[in-house]
């Protein structure tokens, strides 16, 4: 039984690239969130989606970044044009999504922007 | 302006004894808590949550008791064991659980032999 799946574990971009990190959540969940840790900020939330459709981008940082969710089995956070402060582990994590349930997390992406 | 504090980066104990990792929060809205253990290159894992209607939940060596009117929750380990070495995240949510985490910013346990 599968996991959360990210793609990919490890990307290395220049300053100004786009970058596109993936995410197949759990089958049969509902819900799916993107999390950013950095040390400075530790572990926070930047959208989350509840069937398909984003219910909260508040923390998304900045325009460059964007969040798609076109079908049940697949999430896409883009940034464009990547900056070094956006280095950072970016999570994807799904639920359930009927409430009071566990959140399941991927392994994460390492995204280093140089 | 963190909502969710964790003030103890690190805490090292004796294999065998008691953990106890502390956590407080100033959004009274919060309704769910969870307790998420995270080892290095993985990504957070469950451990044990509850919910505001309850001030205590049982989990085999994990309990995390829950003090509303104190803003505090703390979770204990009991006993102590080697694998339990990791960080530990404190997160609250709204919505009952449905909506997005709010984390502290963990506590590395090391536990000694």
């Amino acid at each position: 039984d599968a996991g959360v799946i990210q793609s990919p574990r490890h990307e290395v971009t220049e300053m100004g690239q786009e970058v596109t990190l993936r995410c197949k959540p759990i089958s049969g969940h509902n819900s799916l969130f993107w999390y950013r840790q950095t040390m400075m900020r530790g572990l926070e939330l930047l959208i989350y989606f509840n069937n398909n459709v984003p219910i909260d981008d508040s923390g998304m940082p900045e325009d460059r970044f964007s969040a798609k969710m076109p079908n049940a089995s697949f999430s896409t956070l883009k940034i464009q044009p990547s900056e070094p402060r956006d280095s950072a582990v970016y999570f994807c994590a799904s639920s359930p999504g009927t409430g009071g349930e566990t959140q399941y997390f991927g392994p994460g992406t390492r995204l280093l922007v140089l | 302006d963190q909502q969710v504090k964790q003030n103890s980066p690190s805490l090292s104990v004796q294999e065998g004894r008691i953990s106890i990792l502390n956590c407080d929060y100033t959004n009274s809205m919060f309704d769910y808590f969870l307790w998420y253990k995270k080892y290095p290159a993985e990504g957070p894992t469950f451990l044990i949550s509850i919910s505001s209607i309850k001030d205590k939940n049982e989990d085999g060596r994990f309990t995390v008791f829950l003090n509303k009117s104190a803003k505090h929750l703390s979770l204990h380990i009991v006993p102590s064991q080697p694998g339990d070495s990791a960080v530990y995240f404190c997160a609250a949510t709204l919505g009952g659980g449905a909506d997005g985490l709010t984390f502290g910013k963990g506590t590395h346990l090391i536990i000694q032999p």
